[in-house]
């Protein structure tokens, strides 16, 4: 079985640039998540898409970010424009199905952003 | 707001040794506790996780117990191994309006000493 595929590995941007990472998450896996991991901290929730639909992005800055999950397969997360604090390993995971039956997350490697 | 809490954030045993890892966590609908092991340049991986109407779960060499009173839960890792090395994460579901979300604690950072 494929697992969660992620790209860029890595990508190193200046501030006030644009960025955008790519999540193809395990085929019939309804629910995808991108979290963010700044070095030293664990995983923060940014967004969960059910299907195509998101039902939840408390936590996303919505004011330069953004994600979407078209036919509710693949996933985007764009940021624009990129500030240092943005310096982070960001994952993506897919998980068969969620709404409260809680399960499995499986993990991307992940994309590592630098922004200088 | 919600939020697990792991301790400690680094944790040194020699090999053989057991390993303990602790959690709380805040929010009392919490039904669901997963631990993940993350190795340098990997996403997470899930351990073991355990649900609310258990209050212990054993795989091999890993246990984790649950105290819903106390709203504590903790992995144990007995005669451990240089491959258990590794930054271990604890988590927690939290309810909302339409799905659950699983927020992480900090991370141990767990080292095995030859």
């Amino acid at each position: 079985e494929a697992g969660v595929a992620q790209s860029p590995r890595y990508k190193i941007i200046e501030k006030r640039q644009s960025v955008a990472f790519w999540c193809n998450p395990i085929s019939g896996h309804a629910t995808l998540y991108w979290y963010q991991q700044i070095l030293g901290q664990g995983p923060k929730l940014l967004i969960q898409f059910q299907n195509n639909g998101v039902v939840d992005d408390s936590q996303l800055p919505k004011d330069r970010f953004s994600a979407e999950r078209l036919k509710g397969v693949d996933s985007t997360l764009k940021i624009q424009p990129a500030k240092l604090e943005d310096s982070a390993v960001y994952l993506c995971a897919s998980s068969l199905n969620a709404g409260h039956n809680n399960e499995k997350l499986f993990f991307g490697s992940g994309t590592q952003l630098s922004v200088l | 707001g919600e939020n697990v809490e792991q301790h400690p954030s680094t944790l040194s045993v020699q090999e053989g040794d057991s390993a303990v890892i602790k959690c709380t966590y805040s929010d009392s609908a919490s039904n669901y506790f997963p631990w993940y092991k993350q190795e340098l340049g990997k996403g997470p991986q899930l351990i073991i996780d355990i649900r609310s109407n258990v209050g212990e779960k054993k795989d091999q060499r890993i246990a984790v117990t649950l105290n819903k009173t106390a709203k504590h839960f903790s992995l144990h890792i007995t005669e451990t191994q240089p491959e258990d090395s590794a930054v271990y994460f604890c988590a927690a579901s939290i309810r909302g309006s339409s799905a659950s979300k699983i927020i992480f604690g900090s991370g141990t950072r767990l080292s095995i000493r030859p």
